[in-house]
């Protein structure tokens, strides 16, 4: 398996306050994805990084932001949690746009 | 807009006999589609990856197919075996990065 470790791997937090999840991963890819999955919709993303720094958006990333300030880690901040980001996140990781991507074990969240 | 569409959304297999899953994807301008495996509660295992280039690729008992030009790709797994069971999920890579919403497996013994 990639080596890859999501956290926190549940997390429990009212509406309005903010949310990091963090994914770290020891592969030296240079590309990281944030997805959420949530039923009826599937898996979506919701920003992704090409490089230190280099990040851009999903189809998905109102209310969200990233940062990747090192090549092993990529931070995803919900600025003001609402009830519609309960989601499970998963963070993956490829060599390039046009490898295969490997998957972390995911982090639920819920919002009330 | 590229849309993948994985149908049937679940289907009940047999011990022994063989799973053919399929997804279909509207743009064929894709650089690769890759088959991905979900247990419940987990995250998702890399099965397979086609490139374009591509019409097949095998690993062990699967084998995944892919026709550009009718949008398609099926994954093979021949005699299924219980722990098989599992979402299949297909994701084509062109301008973007699509997910179909998978294929939920059973295989009973």
């Amino acid at each position: 398996d990639a080596g890859i470790t999501q956290s926190p791997r549940h997390k429990v937090t009212e509406t309005g306050t903010p949310v990091t999840l963090r994914c770290h991963q020891t592969e030296n890819h240079r590309y990281m994805y944030w997805y959420r999955q949530d039923p009826g919709h599937g898996l979506r993303l919701i920003h992704y990084s090409y490089g230190v720094k280099d990040t851009d958006k999903g189809e998905v990333s109102d209310g969200y932001s990233v940062s990747r300030s090192k090549t092993e880690d990529f931070l995803l901040t919900l600025e003001s949690a609402t009830s519609s980001q309960t989601s499970v996140y998963f963070c993956a990781i490829s060599e390039s746009e046009r490898y295969e991507q490997y998957f972390g074990p995911g982090t639920r969240l819920t919002v009330t | 807009k590229q849309e993948v569409t994985q149908i049937p959304a679940a289907l009940s297999v047999p011990e022994g006999e063989n799973l053919v899953l399929n997804c279909s994807f509207t743009d064929s301008a894709i650089y690769n589609l890759q088959w991905f495996r979900q247990d419940p509660g987990k995250g998702l295992t890399s099965l397979l990856l086609i490139q374009s280039s591509q019409r097949e690729q095998t690993s062990g008992r699967l084998n995944a197919s892919l026709d550009k030009s009718s949008g398609r790709s099926t994954l093979y797994i021949a005699a299924s075996q219980p722990g098989d069971s599992a979402t299949y999920l297909c994701k084509a890579a062109g301008n973007k990065l699509t997910f179909g919403g998978g294929t939920r497996v059973l295989v009973k013994p």
